[in-house]
């Protein structure tokens, strides 16, 4: 049972370019999120799935796909990189979202633009 | 506007002291609030969860309280040891929307 797992753990990009991180989890969730997490900040919802084939926008959606075809896997995707997505972000994944079902959280992916 | 709000911003203290760490909120309705333990580099990981009813809960050598009337809850670390060293964020959960309002954390660091 390997829980949240994220890659890549670091990436570096130019301006403008495009790349996919990737999230799984193995605990048949049906809740699925991403955050960024930047220095001073709490974290930020960026989007969210509450099963396969459902998605929605959380708080700082721009700039940021997502897509949920399976249970397991939530990318997020950066069409255009710009230097103030550099963050470090954070996928998450729980039971459900209502009551007190645990978030677990994988280790994060640090992510900077130049 | 929904808040969660922590102090102090950071805490050093010695190995063995014990700790308290705030948390206020304006998060409303109120469905539930959670205290995590994030170590440098890694994610956040759950240490407690309470609802309205709970007034206390405890996990090993952490104990949150909630005051719902006032808002308010803390996280108390008894004995602390080196391994405490993090960041800890305290995370209110909005019953209407369902979406988790964090806190932008306390970094404690314990010296020996």
């Amino acid at each position: 049972n390997a829980g949240v797992t994220q890659t890549p753990k670091f990436q570096v990009l130019k301006t403008g370019q495009s790349m996919t991180l990737q999230c799984a989890q193995d605990m048949n969730h049906e809740y699925m999120s991403w955050y960024r997490q930047d220095p001073g900040m709490g974290l930020r919802l960026i989007h969210y799935s509450v099963g396969a084939g459902i998605t929605d926008q959380g708080e700082v959606p721009n700039g940021y796909n997502v897509s949920r075809s399976t249970t397991e896997d939530f990318p997020l995707r950066l069409l255009s990189a710009a230097p103030s997505q550099t963050s470090v972000y954070f996928c998450a994944s729980s039971y459900s979202l209502a009551g007190v079902s645990e978030q677990f959280f994988g280790p994060g992916t640090r992510l900077t633009v130049l | 506007k929904n808040q969660v709000e922590q102090s102090p911003q950071s805490l050093i203290i010695l190995e063995g002291k014990n700790c308290t760490l705030q948390c206020n909120y304006t998060v409303s309705p109120f469905s539930n609030l959670r205290w995590y333990k994030q170590d440098t580099g890694r994610g956040p990981v759950s240490l407690t969860i309470m609802t309205f009813s709970e007034n206390t809960k405890s996990n090993g050598r952490y104990t949150a309280t909630l005051d719902a009337d006032t808002k308010q809850s803390s996280l108390h670390i008894t004995a602390s040891q080196l391994s405490d060293s993090a960041s800890y964020i305290c995370v209110v959960s909005d019953a209407g929307t369902y979406k988790y309002i964090f806190g932008t954390g306390t970094r404690l660091k314990v010296l020996a």
